[in-house]
């Protein structure tokens, strides 16, 4: 099986901009998560989808936003950037049925300038 | 509120010697604690969690409540375990939320 795919690598953009951020899970896991991961604040949880529903959220402002679609791909979006919101996103996909067993993608490295 | 904490940002250690590494977390109900593993170059993974009370690549923890901890163990360390160990909490069942801690980078002399 393929492993959690994360598009694009890398991205710079420039404040006040917007991004999106694209996340595929592995074949037949309906839950993705995405956590934000920084040298001063290590990993932190963004939010849970599954079956295209929020499932929970962590705490972050609401320029950050994400949705599932209908196939368990996911993206999130962050609007009107700031430079703290530089940083590697992690996405992570599992087996719901009682399975807490993330499987994470390589990241998105997110540069704000 | 919710804290996963690893006091030791790099534990290093000959290879042979056992590892300890540590993680101390509050939480007020029954949390599950899991330890997540990052090698160079790798993606993060799942090394172990408490509840399958299992041993994974000779690493064990046990989950101590009175002392709200969850070390990991190795009696013998390799060369192979150097890597980024990140101790996580999960407060409720099924869940994709994780707290994590600040991770431990494990340094393997040979």
């Amino acid at each position: 099986k393929a492993g959690v795919t994360q598009t694009p690598r890398y991205l710079i953009k420039t404040r006040g901009q917007q991004v999106t951020l694209s996340c595929s899970p592995i074949s037949g896991h309906r839950s993705v998560s995405w956590y934000q991961q920084t040298p001063g604040q290590g990993l932190q949880f963004l939010f849970e989808y599954f079956s295209e529903t929020q499932r929970n959220k962590g705490n972050f402002p609401g320029r950050f936003s994400g949705r599932q679609f209908s196939n368990s791909r996911s993206e999130m979006n962050v609007s009107t950037l700031e430079l703290g919101d530089s940083a590697l996103y992690l996405c992570a996909s599992r087996l719901t049925q009682g399975s807490e067993k993330l499987f994470f993608g390589s990241g998105t490295q997110l540069s704000v300038l | 509120a919710q804290r996963v904490t690893q006091p030791e940002k790099l534990l290093s250690v000959f290879k042979g010697a056992p590892v300890e590494l540590k993680c101390n977390y509050s939480y007020s109900g029954s949390p599950e604690l899991f330890w997540y593993v990052q090698y160079s170059r790798q993606r993060l993974q799942l090394l172990l969690r408490h509840i399958s009370r299992e041993s994974i690549k000779g690493f064990t923890a046990d989950l101590n409540k009175g002392e709200t901890s969850f070390h990991l163990k190795k009696p013998f360390a390799q060369e192979e375990d150097s890597a980024m160990y990140y101790c996580a909490l999960s407060g409720v069942s099924n869940t994709g939320k994780l707290i994590f801690g600040q991770g431990t980078t494990l340094q393997v002399k040979p």
